[in-house]
């Protein structure tokens, strides 16, 4: 039973523009939403996170968007760049909660073409 | 300077061995976590230290045993490996509970 869903395995973006990467939830106890990047043979890089009491959180060219009525968060890049290509995994916990750890998506593959 | 470190990075082993893998941190954090990324890519948390003591013992064999002697160091043992325990394991760490976690390069485990 997946309770963070990333629906898309794969992107494609030109270089310059908008990356939208989406991602759901199913958890109502998860008010804590993360972003990983994940390059081959590394371990995921911590990217951004939102905490539930904010509906966006900017980092230099990076924003997540979190819409909670529709469980629904989105990290948006721009301008896109060669080095964004890898796997971005989104991730949620019930901080609130304390010891779940962190629940992931399965990640999707963004390939940023010159 | 690595923050969270793990060794080895590959592991090749036969069915029924007994194998560990470390893993240290020097970010001065005191959680420490396990994560298991089977083959389709599902990174799953296993187990979570805080200050040395166990807080989260996911759905994993009893095989799989973790072991903290420090706040810096977690390692994972495992018994009589068995075929699927094949995947990559990430270690992580963080400050507080369940929040930024920094990870490891990965542990790459083959049992054949």
């Amino acid at each position: 039973d997946q309770q963070v869903k990333q629906n898309s395995p794969s992107l494609s973006v030109q270089e310059g523009r908008i990356s939208i990467l989406n991602c759901d939830y199913t958890n109502s106890m998860f008010d804590y939403f993360l972003w990983y990047k994940k390059y081959p043979a590394e371990g995921p890089t911590f990217l951004i996170s939102i905490s539930s009491i904010k509906d966006k959180n900017e980092d230099g060219r990076f924003t997540v968007f979190l819409n909670k009525s529709a469980k629904h968060l989105s990290l948006h890049i721009v301008p896109s760049q060669p080095g964004d290509s890898a796997v971005y995994f989104c991730a949620a916990s019930a901080f609130g909660g304390g010891a779940d750890g962190l629940t992931f998506g399965k990640g999707t593959h963004l390939i940023i073409q010159p | 300077d690595t923050a969270v470190s793990q060794t080895p990075k590959y592991l090749v082993t036969q069915m029924g061995n007994d194998k560990s893998i470390k893993c240290e941190q020097n970010l001065g954090h005191d959680t420490m976590y396990w994560y298991k990324q089977d083959s389709k890519k599902f990174l799953k948390i296993m187990f979570s230290y805080n200050n040395k003591e166990l807080i989260i013992n996911e759905t994993v064999p009893n095989r799989f045993s973790p072991k903290s002697p420090d706040k810096a160091h977690l390692n994972l043992h495992i018994n009589s490996l068995e075929l699927g325990d094949s995947a990559v394991y990430f270690c992580a760490s963080s400050q507080v509970v369940a929040t930024s976690q920094y990870f490891g390069p990965g542990t790459r485990l083959l049992v054949l």
